[in-house]
């Protein structure tokens, strides 16, 4: 099983609400990715967990906050977002964050619109 | 820096032409390769990688690309396309340095097929 589930599938937020996106895996993996897609643009790589320690933060903006409660589980806790926030957020996950032959597979994404 | 360079940003085919989407990337040192797709309205699904061996390796849906180092290059083939392949083409490069796996895409290629 190669599946990474997201939740939930659209987001529509207010600029002072507070949300959180979810994503899960049971595929063992120990490394997990947040990535944020434009439309019409390739994924761009947010942050990197690894054995649920965060391990790569790409300078994303702090009104982004994630959590890695567990191995199988990712959060992404959205707080005063702005409308260029809105995008599709995909997460990922892989065996293990290490160079190696490790492969990264990805989530639906959710869509969020910030109004 | 790491890049990935696609240069056919869209390309229009009619169905059993064969298709040739180029990449290349800017990293010196040893490098994993990977293709990527997005099926509209779908998430990002692995079409090959290369890690190691054969540069020439074949991925699914009949999809195939050949890594040559001298070049850069990773370029996606198929001999004969169909309707069903119209989708984002993503080439992604990950460097082998470092503790952590990070993952470059290239800026994508629609693809249209008509029937």
């Amino acid at each position: 099983d190669t599946e990474v589930t997201q939740t939930p599938k659209h987001l529509v937020m207010g600029m002072t609400n507070k949300k959180s996106l979810k994503c899960e895996q049971h595929m063992g993996h120990r490394a997990m990715y947040w990535y944020k897609q434009k439309a019409k643009k390739p994924p761009e790589l947010m942050f990197v967990y690894s054995y649920e320690k965060l391990s790569i933060n790409e300078s994303v903006p702090s009104r982004f906050s994630p959590e890695c409660p567990n191995s199988s589980l990712l959060n992404l806790h959205l707080h005063a977002l702005q409308p260029e926030d809105s995008a599709l957020y995909l997460c990922a996950s892989s065996q293990d964050a290490g160079p190696g032959t490790d492969t990264q597979y990805f989530g639906p994404g959710t869509r969020l619109t910030v109004l | 820096a790491q890049s990935v360079s696609q240069h056919n940003h869209h390309v229009i085919l009619s169905e059993a032409a064969s298709l040739e989407l180029g990449c290349n990337y800017s990293y010196g040192g040893t490098v994993n390769l990977f293709w990527y797709v997005q099926y509209p309205g779908q998430h990002l699904q692995l079409l090959l990688k290369y890690f190691s061996g054969d540069p020439l390796v074949k991925g699914i849906k009949g999809f195939e690309a050949e890594f040559i180092k001298s070049k850069f290059s990773f370029n996606l083939r198929k001999p004969s396309v169909q309707w069903s392949d119209t989708a984002e083409y993503f080439c992604a490069v990950r460097a082998l340095r470092g503790a952590t796996n990070k993952l470059i895409f290239g800026t994508g290629t629609l693809l249209a097929v008509q029937p």
